[in-house]
């Protein structure tokens, strides 16, 4: 079965902190991994698509990292904000799949 | 806004019953995908149909099923309700199959309540 977990389930930072969540998966067959972003009442939007060992993908002070090789992609906000607060959902699609397979994601709330 | 849409947003109904959710893609996009976020789960993959062809089939009920017309809008039938499939439905949408790696683009979902 394949599956993709993200750590830690929530967290809660403080207005200006940076922070990292982690988002693992197997990493046999990988094809491409994405990050979005999900507020709540609304639809989840996407941030990044990764699809090579190593990539790094920036938007604004959201960055996110690559290993497929060990199975993991990290991703970091510098400098957090209240409006950054969110779930952030990653997932992964195998080669010669387009089915995304979520994580359930890391709750992330800034406090002013 | 995403630019694909989903009808209705919310949708109240009983045991038993059959209900019919909506969603139109991006313009241009060929691709709809279907998907289930019931509490404390991920988003489920139900289903994906690309230029009105079935192309994969997730963990969908039999007394699920879906169809995407000419235009490219889709529906997702859901028969015979029960309480646990209340959830949020999400339609997401693409532009080609072809590349794997094609960002998928959601909707506002639609909140069924199965009383």
């Amino acid at each position: 079965i394949l599956n993709v977990e993200q750590s830690p389930q929530s967290l809660h930072v403080q207005e200006g902190d940076s922070t990292n969540f982690t988002c693992s998966f197997p990493s046999s067959n990988f094809y491409a991994l994405h990050w979005y972003r999900w507020e709540t009442a609304k639809s989840p939007e996407a941030l990044f698509v990764m699809t090579l060992n190593g990539d790094e993908k920036k938007k604004g002070r959201i960055s996110a990292t690559l290993n497929t090789k060990e199975g993991y992609s990290y991703l970091y906000i510098k400098g957090s904000q209240p409006e950054d607060s969110a779930t952030y959902l990653c997932a992964f699609n195998t080669f010669n799949t387009d089915k995304l397979i979520f994580g359930t994601g890391t709750r992330l709330q800034v406090f002013p | 806004d995403s630019g694909v849409t989903q009808t209705p947003k919310h949708l109240i109904t009983a045991t038993g019953q059959r209900v019919t959710l909506r969603c139109s893609p991006r313009s241009g996009d060929l691709s709809v995908y279907w998907y289930q976020q019931s509490l404390d789960q991920g988003l489920q993959f139900l289903i994906h149909y690309y230029n009105g062809e079935e192309r994969a089939k997730g963990n969908i009920l039999e007394r699920f099923s879906a169809q995407q017309f000419p235009d490219l809008h889709s529906e997702l039938n859901l028969s015979s309700l029960e309480l646990g499939d209340s959830a949020l439905y999400f339609c997401a949408s693409s532009a080609d199959r072809d590349t794997l790696e094609e960002t998928q683009y959601f909707g506002p979902g639609t909140r069924l309540l199965v009383l």
